[in-house]
């Protein structure tokens, strides 16, 4: 079966502070990955993917990821953040060719002034 | 904004009673999924509809049910609600391709049994 890890259940950084929030996947087959994000009482929006390729991904409001295959990590990173940051994230994997995304615990980034 | 609509958005019901969401889905899109977030949890998967057959179920018990209509669109019913149905019921649209594999969430029903 496959699951998914979110290391860290909150994260607070100070505005214009780079950040991480770590994720690790385990699956004995082929998957691929994403970052969601859900802001408060609204449903969920896609950050990113990784299918193939590149393992550095790049995805909207100025995040990016990196595939690590022998690591089976795909962590998000974004080199300075903004207070509109603020939100839950959520990885979540796919076996290819399968019907369900299988989501971590999510983190909560918090951003302080 | 995703294209895909979730009706109620907030919805109150009783222990016992039977409940049914809906969900829109983006244009274009053939296979609806749903999925239950409990507060302060990830998503988790119950369900998938493609052509108007289940296509996929996760660890739910069978008072959780579904149906997809032609035009795509497709309902939730949860029968005999239980304290423990309480949570935020996302719905995910999609395209059938295996080039295609993103889903686009509705904004959600947040569904509160007392």
């Amino acid at each position: 079966a496959q699951s998914v890890t979110q290391l860290d259940s909150q994260v607070p950084v100070f505005e214009e502070a780079p950040v991480e929030l770590r994720c690790n996947y385990s699956s004995s087959v082929s998957v691929y990955l994403f970052w969601y994000v859900q802001y408060p009482n609204q449903g969920l929006q896609l950050l990113l993917k990784y299918l193939s390729g590149s393992t550095l991904v790049k995805g909207i409001n100025g995040f990016e990821a990196e595939f690590n295959k022998s690591q089976t990590s795909f962590h998000l990173r974004k080199p300075s953040v903004h207070i509109s940051d603020t939100a839950e994230y959520f990885c979540a994997c796919l076996i290819q060719g399968a019907q369900k995304l299988v989501f971590g615990q999510g983190t909560r980034l918090t951003i302080n002034p | 904004e995703t294209g895909v609509t979730q009706s109620p958005t907030h919805l109150i019901k009783t222990r016992g009673q039977q409940v049914t969401l809906r969900c829109s889905s983006q244009s274009g899109h053939n296979t609806v999924s749903w999925y239950q977030q409990a507060l302060g949890q990830g998503p988790q998967f119950i369900f998938q509809y493609y052509r108007e057959e289940e296509n996929g179920r996760g660890n739910f018990p069978p008072r959780f049910s579904g149906l997809q209509f032609p035009n795509y669109s497709s309902e939730l019913n949860v029968n005999a609600l239980e304290l423990d149905d309480s949570a935020l019921y996302l719905c995910a649209s999609s395209l059938r391709n295996v080039l295609n594999t993103e889903a686009f969430f509705g904004q959600g029903t947040r569904l509160t049994v007392v």
